[in-house]
C-alpha cells in the first residue's frame, strides 16, 4: 500500500530565515505530486505540482519554490520567509488525471 | 475558477441529516469529496465521474447531476464523528490537479 510522509510536523521560524519542507511517497512509482497551503480557517490553495523528476509547475507567484530531485520526493523551499508564509502545508499525490489525491499529514509552519 | 459550496456552515444535533452542495457554472469533469478534521489533513470520501451518478459510503452518499454542474453530499443520521470541514474538488482539468471549493464547516452536537 502507498504511504505519504511529511516532515517536520511543526516548525516555528523567524522572518527572513530559509525553509525546507520534505514530502516522500512510498509504494508507488512516478506519482503526480502537489504542494498546497492552507491559511488558518481557509481553503486549500495549490502552490506547485509535478508530474516527474525535475518537472515543476507553479500555480501562484510567491516567495516559495519547489523541487523534485527523486521520483518520490518533493521539496518546498524558501530563501527568506515572510509572515504571510505561515500556514498548514500539505503534500498530496495521485497516479493520473482522474485519480483522487491522497494527502500527507501536513506541516504547520509559524513565521514570527 | 473554483466551485462554490453551500452552505458555508451548518450545525446539527446527532441523528439529524445534512446536505452540502458543490456547484459550478461549467460542466465538471469529476468531483472529489473530502472531509478535514481540525488540525488534520483532508481525508478522501468519494469521487464521482459520470452525470447522474450516485455513490454511497455508509451513511454518507453523494450525487452528480446529469449536466455535471452540481454535486451534493448527503450525511444521514449524523454522528459526532462527522464534524469537520467538507471540501469538494473539481478534477480532471490537467495533470490530475484539483480545484477546491471554499469548504463547508459541519458541526454535530450531542
Amino acid at each position: 500500500s502507498q504511504t505519504i510522509h511529511q516532515w517536520p510536523a511543526t516548525l516555528v521560524q523567524p522572518v527572513g530565515s530559509p525553509l525546507s519542507l520534505e514530502c516522500t511517497v512510498e509504494g508507488t512509482s512516478n506519482p503526480n505530486l502537489y504542494w498546497y497551503r492552507q491559511a488558518a480557517g481557509r481553503g486549500l490553495q495549490l502552490l506547485f505540482y509535478s508530474v516527474g523528476i525535475g518537472q515543476i509547475s507553479s500555480e501562484v507567484p510567491q516567495n516559495l519554490s519547489a523541487s523534485r530531485p527523486q521520483d518520490r520526493q518533493f521539496i518546498l523551499s524558501s530563501k527568506k520567509l515572510l509572515l504571510s508564509d505561515s500556514g498548514f502545508y500539505l503534500c498530496a499525490w495521485n497516479r493520473g488525471n482522474t485519480d483522487t489525491q491522497y494527502f500527507g499529514p501536513g506541516t504547520r509552519l509559524t513565521v514570527l | 475558477q473554483q466551485p462554490v459550496q453551500s452552505p458555508q456552515a451548518v450545525i446539527l444535533r446527532e441523528g439529524e441529516d445534512a446536505v452540502i452542495n458543490c456547484s459550478s457554472s461549467k460542466a465538471l469533469y469529476s468531483v472529489h469529496w473530502y472531509r478535514q478534521k481540525h488540525g488534520e489533513a483532508p481525508v478522501f470520501l468519494m469521487i464521482l465521474l459520470k452525470g447522474g451518478e450516485q455513490k454511497g459510503h455508509e451513511k454518507i452518499s453523494a450525487s452528480f447531476n446529469e449536466k455535471k454542474q452540481q454535486s451534493s453530499l448527503y450525511l444521514t443520521a449524523s454522528q459526532l464523528s462527522y464534524s469537520g470541514t467538507y471540501f469538494c474538488g473539481e478534477g480532471g482539468t490537467s495533470y490530475g490537479k484539483l480545484t477546491f471549493g471554499q469548504g463547508t464547516i459541519l458541526t454535530v452536537h450531542p
